[in-house]
């Protein structure tokens, strides 16, 4: 069974850091990997997506790195600001069974 | 484009009731998925749709049915509901097995 876990559970920054937000997962054949964000009170918005076959994907201030061998990805975010504080959660797919980490809540203080 | 769609967002039941939750998606994905988050836990998903006219079990089915009679349209019924079922809703879709888009949940409380 898959399970998938982000760590740290929290993380508070000053606004300007570069972070890096981590997620683990124990079964290396993937199919794909996704990064959310979850506003309090809201629903989810895709962030990144990486496919099986890919290395990494940028958008913007976002660079998210897929490692299956090692089961690991990682969400880069540079230059952080006020505007990015949110819980960012990251979930594996294997075919249609997506499996969701617990999250990670971000804030960047002005 | 409103993407996907929920109804309602907001519900309170008393141990024993039924209801429906509605999904709607107007972007014409083949998948459709229902999850659940409850505090401190990732999103479990509990059944999922890959075209019109056929459900599939999660990782967490039980108590739940769903229906997809229409493309754009997912149901999910709890039949007689119980307070574990107490969690927030989400509802997504996704063109095949990809990138997966949500709509904003339903908070339902189990009394």
């Amino acid at each position: 069974k898959q399970e998938v876990t982000q760590i740290p559970a929290a993380l508070s920054v000053p606004e300007g850091e570069n972070l890096v937000l981590n997620c683990s997962f124990t079964d290396s054949a993937i199919y794909n990997l996704q990064w959310f964000r979850q506003d309090p009170g809201k629903g989810l918005t895709s962030l990144l997506l990486i496919q099986s076959s890919q290395r990494e994907q940028t958008s913007g201030r976002l660079n998210a790195s897929l490692d299956k061998s090692s089961g690991r990805s990682t969400l880069y975010i540079a230059a952080s600001q006020p505007g990015d504080s949110a819980t960012y959660l990251c979930a594996v797919g294997n075919n249609n069974d997506m499996r969701f980490g617990a999250g990670t809540r971000l804030t960047v203080k002005p | 484009n409103a993407g996907v769609t929920q109804t309602p967002k907001f519900r309170v039941l008393k141990t024993g009731q039924s209801m429906t939750l509605l999904c709607a998606q107007d972007m014409n994905h083949e998948y459709m998925y229902w999850y659940r988050q409850d505090p401190g836990m990732g999103l479990r998903l509990i059944h999922y749709s890959v075209g019109e006219g056929t459900t599939a079990k999660g990782e967490v089915p039980d108590g739940y049915n769903v229906s997809r009679l229409k493309k754009q349209n997912f149901l999910l019924g709890l039949e007689s509901a119980a307070p574990s079922q107490t969690s927030v809703y989400f509802c997504a879709s996704s063109p095949q097995s990809y990138e997966q888009y949500f709509g904003p949940g339903t908070r339902l409380t189990v009394t």
